[in-house]
């Protein structure tokens, strides 16, 4: 198994320009979620999914929309880059039930110039 | 507001030795409570984790104890080693909900 799969690995992008992450994973994970990590600041939830269809707002929404149209795919949309949303980003899957942790991707280095 | 609040922010422990990690949260709905390894160029890693009805889980060389009370918790890696030269996060999240707050990390070295 591939496990969550992310792309790109790195990326550049100009300050105002729009972009999608792209996340999939193939272990039938009901529960996807995307975090950024900053220095110093640990992994903050940024959107999550319990469902196809289904998502929600985590601890640093803004700027950024998500999807789930399938069980697979979660990705993550900047709508207007900023120099602040210079981050690493990870996505991340779990199966239902409570005991179960979740499987992260490899991530994305995001710079905004 | 940081919801788990980490400590020490750096380690460095002699190979052979015990490193530890604390962690203590704010949150008294919390239930669940992970610690995740993460090496440089990857994501995090799920390494063990606990519930607050048990005061101590132990996994290998690697050990969770818990302290309802304080709303504490903390990691205990015996007979550490060069590889586990890593960044430890702890975390917590509540039952039902998938928001998982993290602590903001412990670069940990072990030294030959």
């Amino acid at each position: 198994n591939a496990g969550v799969t992310q792309t790109p690995k790195f990326q550049v992008l100009k300050t105002g320009q729009s972009m999608t992450l792209q996340c999939a994973q193939d272990m039938n994970h009901e529960y996807m979620s995307w975090y950024r990590q900053d220095p110093g600041m640990g992994l903050r939830l940024i959107h999550y999914s319990v469902g196809a269809g289904i998502t929600d707002q985590g601890e640093v929404p803004n700027g950024y929309n998500v999807s789930r149209s399938t069980t697979e795919d979660f990705p993550l949309r900047l709508l207007s880059a900023a120099p602040s949303q210079t981050s690493v980003y990870f996505c991340a899957s779990r199966q239902t039930g409570a005991n179960y942790g979740y499987t992260f991707g490899s991530g994305t280095r995001l710079t905004v110039v | 507001q940081q919801q788990v609040k980490q400590s020490p922010q750096s380690l460095i422990v002699q190979k052979g030795g015990i490193s530890i990690i604390n962690c203590a949260y704010e949150n008294t709905a919390f239930d669940y409570f992970p610690w995740y390894q993460q090496f440089p160029g990857k994501g995090p890693a799920l390494l063990i984790a606990i519930r607050p009805d048990v005061s101590e889980k132990k996994e290998g060389r690697f050990t969770i104890s818990f302290n309802k009370s304080a709303k504490q918790f903390s990691l205990h890696i015996m007979d550490s080693q060069p590889g586990d030269s890593a960044t430890y996060f702890c975390a917590a999240k509540t039952l039902g909900n998938e928001k998982l707050t993290f602590g903001t990390g412990t670069r940990l070295t072990i030294i030959p």
